[in-house]
């Protein structure tokens, strides 16, 4: 069955420094992978995403992420974090070689906090 | 382009009591996510459409939750009746399509209270 693990409940950094919120996955086939950002009381907002290609994303607002097969990682990591960054972030994962029920699933980690601090 | 539509963002009910969320997703998205997000938890997808026909409603707890988008755009989603485990934030979310590859848009949510 396909899973994502976001280790770390929450992170701290100070303004400035970088930053590297942690993602590991298991699908059976090739990932396609995601990484979206909640800010309060705020839906999920689309950061960036691996389909194929190059394995260092670009994506909004700074942010980047390393696509590492044989670790089955996606990390997410920003050079100098802003104090505006400090939100929810969530790693997820889908399978496009496993149907379920017709269509495949877009399964989500449980989260991590990211607290920026001046 | 206008964003994902919910409402209420807010709703406070008792158990046994019926509640019903709305959601009108971006124009041209052919398809619709429902998700519910329990505090402390990643979105967990409740039920998919693609237009107006359900693809996957294999989470959707079925004694008591339901889902229509009956002309392929909004959509509605019921719970009756409902239970206190149902307190939660429900998502909606809608893509251009269903390929895998298609990033999701989600509108604000609607947070739930069941008392």
């Amino acid at each position: 069955a396909q899973s994502v693990a976001q280790p770390e409940d929450q992170v701290n950094v100070a303004e400035g420094n970088p930053l590297t919120v942690k993602c590991t996955y298991s699908v059976s086939g090739n990932p396609y992978l995601f990484w979206y950002v909640q800010y309060p009381n705020r839906g999920l907002q689309f950061l960036l995403k691996y389909i194929t290609g190059d394995n260092l994303v670009k994506g909004s607002y700074g942010f980047e992420a390393e696509f590492n097969k044989s670790q089955t990682s996606f990390h997410l990591k920003k050079p100098s974090a802003l104090v505006s960054d400090s939100a929810l972030y969530f790693c997820a994962v889908r399978d496009p070689a496993r149907i379920s029920g017709g269509y495949n699933k877009l399964i989500f980690g449980a989260g991590t906090r990211l607290a920026v601090h001046p | 382009e206008a964003g994902v539509a919910q409402s209420p963002r807010y709703k406070i009910i008792e158990k046994r009591q019926s509640v019903a969320f709305w959601c009108n997703p971006i124009s041209g998205h052919a398809t619709l996510y429902w998700y519910q997000q329990i505090l402390g938890q990643g979105p967990k997808l409740l039920i998919q459409f693609q237009n107006n026909g359900v693809v996957d409603d294999s989470q959707l707890p079925k004694d008591r939750f339901s889902a229509e988008r009956l002309k392929g755009v909004d959509s509605t989603l019921k719970i009756q009746p409902a239970k206190l485990e149902d307190s939660a934030v429900y998502l909606c979310a809608s893509s251009r399509a269903v390929l895998a590859g298609n990033e999701q848009f989600f509108g604000p949510g609607t947070r739930l209270t069941v008392l």
